[in-house]
């Protein structure tokens, strides 16, 4: 299996561009959750989705971030307008169902400058 | 918040010696597991522990439950340079199992 799968692994740009994230899951899992990593506060969770459907976005900080799950095999994390504040590893994993491990991708750097 | 926080956030040992982390939490969970983290890459899962178990091993990892204490304990025993990575907890509420909660992990740095 070739894993969680996520694009780009590095991204700058500009304050004020849109950006998207891209992530696809292991084949197979019905959860997939996006996750944002900084020094100052850790991992966070950000949204999660079941069969494609979003279940909790709780944690998405602000209207300028999206996220959607046209399939079982493909995700997006979008922001617009960018701010160097969002700047940090965005993560993708998917799980096959609950009480399972988690399976992360290798993570999306995002500089905003 | 039910964030976990890990004891001690950085540790760095000589190869061969055993390395130990805790992990505190704050409210009940189903269950908790543990990940690495090598720079630059994915949280990797290492083991996980229900609420009903109070010790697992897997290879040279033996983790610890204490529910009442709300804390786990990760032990890396004869350690490696390999070991060198940041360790993390992570919970599953009774509810919303769905939502795990993650530490904010040790730096493990270990010395050849």
């Amino acid at each position: 299996d070739a894993g969680v799968i996520q694009s780009p692994r590095h991204e700058v740009t500009e304050m004020g561009q849109e950006v998207t994230l891209r992530c696809k899951p292991i084949s197979g899992h019905d959860y997939l959750f996006w996750y944002r990593q900084t020094m100052m506060r850790g991992l966070e969770l950000l949204i999660y989705f079941n069969n494609n459907v979003p279940i909790d976005d709780s944690g998405m900080p602000e209207d300028r971030f999206s996220a959607k799950m046209p399939n079982a095999s493909f995700s997006t994390l979008k922001i617009q307008p960018s701010e160097p504040r969002d700047s940090a590893v965005y993560f993708c994993a998917s799980i096959q169902r609950s009480n399972q491990p988690q399976h992360f991708g290798d993570g999306t750097r995002l500089s905003i400058l | 918040s039910q964030q976990g926080e890990e004891d001690p956030q950085a540790l760095s040992i000589q190869e061969g010696e055993n390395a130990t982390m805790n992990c505190s939490y704050k409210t009940s969970i189903n269950n908790l597991q543990w990940y690495r983290q090598n720079s630059g890459r994915g949280l990797v899962h290492l083991i996980l522990i229900r609420s009903n178990e109070r010790e697992k091993h897997s290879g040279r990892l033996r983790v610890t439950l204490d529910t009442s204490k709300k804390s786990s304990s990760l032990l890396i025993t004869a350690s490696r340079a390999a070991d060198t990575a940041s360790y993390f907890c992570a919970t599953a509420g009774t509810s919303g199992t769905y939502k795990y909660i993650f530490g904010t992990g040790t730096r493990l740095k270990v010395l050849a």
